[in-house]
């Protein structure tokens, strides 16, 4: 019940394009769903997060898209870029007694981007 | 700041070798968090801590890993015996401890075990 399911595993889209990456989860306890981004030996970064009381959040060119009811949760990148081609992890956070907890990650999408 | 500090960033040992992997997190930051990734798995979390205090060590694969945090700037995460499948990239992170809190990895620690 602490998984979080992404796919697909990998995807290739041409410059320009929309990249779209899809996160699932089963734990209601879930409160706060980050995306890192992980370029080639590099630690993860945070890219972008939403809160569960939100449906939609948008930086730039990069959207999260959130539904509660159904427990999916989804990435958009529009315009995508060569640059953009990186590994993203969804995560969900489940929060101890402080203001923190642990990270569930899903399984990671490597994205490539065509010129 | 120079962000979160992982040493050393390769090793290269022999099955049955003890290997300590180090950290230095960011100054203020009250949590720590220790990740192990690897093609098969993914990034799986290994333990935090909390001001130094171990909160949760469920995801330790065995009695073989230990980690420890004896002070606000340093952890360590050994594995004794060492065995081929701990092969892996290991990353420590860490956190401040209000609100919905962003986790800053470090360059990660490349393991390989022979």
């Amino acid at each position: 019940q602490q998984q979080v399911k992404q796919s697909p595993q990998s995807l290739i889209v041409q410059k320009g394009g929309i990249s779209i990456i899809n996160c699932a989860y089963e734990n209601t306890a879930f409160d706060y769903f980050p995306w890192y981004q992980q370029f080639p030996g590099k630690g993860p970064a945070l890219l972008i997060a939403i809160r569960p009381d939100v449906s939609e959040k948008k930086e730039g060119r990069f959207t999260i898209s959130f539904n509660k009811s159904a427990k999916q949760f989804s990435l958009h990148i529009m315009d995508s870029q060569p640059g953009d081609s990186a590994t993203y992890f969804c995560a969900a956070l489940l929060r101890d007694s402080g203001n923190t907890g642990k990270l569930i990650f899903g399984q990671g999408t490597t994205l490539q981007v065509k010129p | 700041d120079a962000g979160v500090i992982q040493s050393p960033r390769h090793e290269v040992t022999e099955m049955g070798q003890e290997v300590t992997l180090r950290c230095k997190p960011i100054s203020g930051h009250d949590y720590l968090f220790w990740y192990r990734q690897t093609m098969m798995r993914g990034l799986e979390l290994l333990i935090y801590f909390n001001n130094n205090v171990p909160i949760d060590d469920s995801g330790m694969p065995e009695d073989r890993f230990s980690a420890k945090m004896p002070n606000a700037s340093f952890s360590t995460l050994k594995i004794q015996p060492s065995e081929p499948r701990d092969s892996a990239v290991y990353f420590c992170a860490s956190s401040r401890l209000a609100g919905y809190n962003e986790q800053f990895f470090g360059p990660g620690t490349r393991l390989t075990v022979l």
